[in-house]
């Protein structure tokens, strides 16, 4: 089966950046998204990105795909304590008919 | 955008007892939807697709006698634990994708099986 893996913590201090990282094994992805999770609550769709395309960006947020390397980041400049939560990659892949695929989850921290 | 609304937020629960979860998308509508599960510190796991007017497809190793679903209309789809253990407590979250690419997820419901 498919493969998302991201690390497990990250801790940065507010109004630095933050760089959250996710690989995946699927070579047929469509889309790739990043998704944040809240304690107790559901997903909240961040951003997305079609898998032909390098790099996106969305106010803070910018999304770089390396489809070669199978590399997805997600980048969030001057990081606020509101952005403390899990983030989730997922993707979508060719015949999956539109299942997602998450990955492990990111822990971000951030400290004042 | 997009709402989707889940009921109840959290239940507690006897063993052996049955218990019902539903997902409602509150302003589109949605031919299919899905149930994930999360247990603690955990990604999400897709249990079943739920399309509208047929029968669920279930993801392998999910009991579809244990985890019922029915998607009568195309603003809602249930899924019911049935004869909970405490092995079932986890976290339940449905999704329902309007059309394209997206997905949008409910709020979760947290099950807990004494």
């Amino acid at each position: 089966g498919e493969d998302v893996e991201q690390s497990l913590f990250l801790s940065v201090r507010e109004g630095d950046s933050s760089v959250i990282n996710c690989t995946y094994t699927d070579s047929s992805s469509t889309y790739l998204y990043w998704y944040k999770q809240e304690p107790g609550a559901g997903l909240q769709l961040l951003t997305y990105i079609f898998s032909n395309m390098d790099m996106k960006q969305d106010q803070r947020l910018t999304v770089l795909l390396n489809k070669k390397d199978k590399h997805l980041s997600l980048r969030i400049a001057d990081t606020q304590t509101g952005d403390s939560a899990i983030y989730f990659c997922a993707e979508t892949y060719t015949g999956g008919g539109n299942k997602l695929t998450f990955g492990t989850g990111t822990q971000l921290k951030v400290e004042l | 955008g997009a709402v989707v609304s889940q009921h109840p937020s959290r239940v507690i629960c006897k063993s052996g007892t049955s218990v019902k979860i539903e997902c409602r998308s509150l302003d589109f509508q949605a031919t299919t939807m899905f149930w994930y599960r999360q247990f603690p510190k955990k990604s999400l796991m897709l249990m079943a697709t739920s399309n509208e007017g047929s029968k669920a497809t279930y993801e392998q190793g999910v009991e579809k006698d244990k985890f019922l679903i029915n998607h009568a209309s195309l603003t809602l789809s249930t899924l019911t634990v049935t004869s909970a253990h405490p092995e079932d407590s986890s976290f339940y979250i449905c999704s329902a994708r309007p059309g394209g690419n997206e997905q949008f997820f409910g709020p979760g419901t947290r099950l807990t099986v004494l």
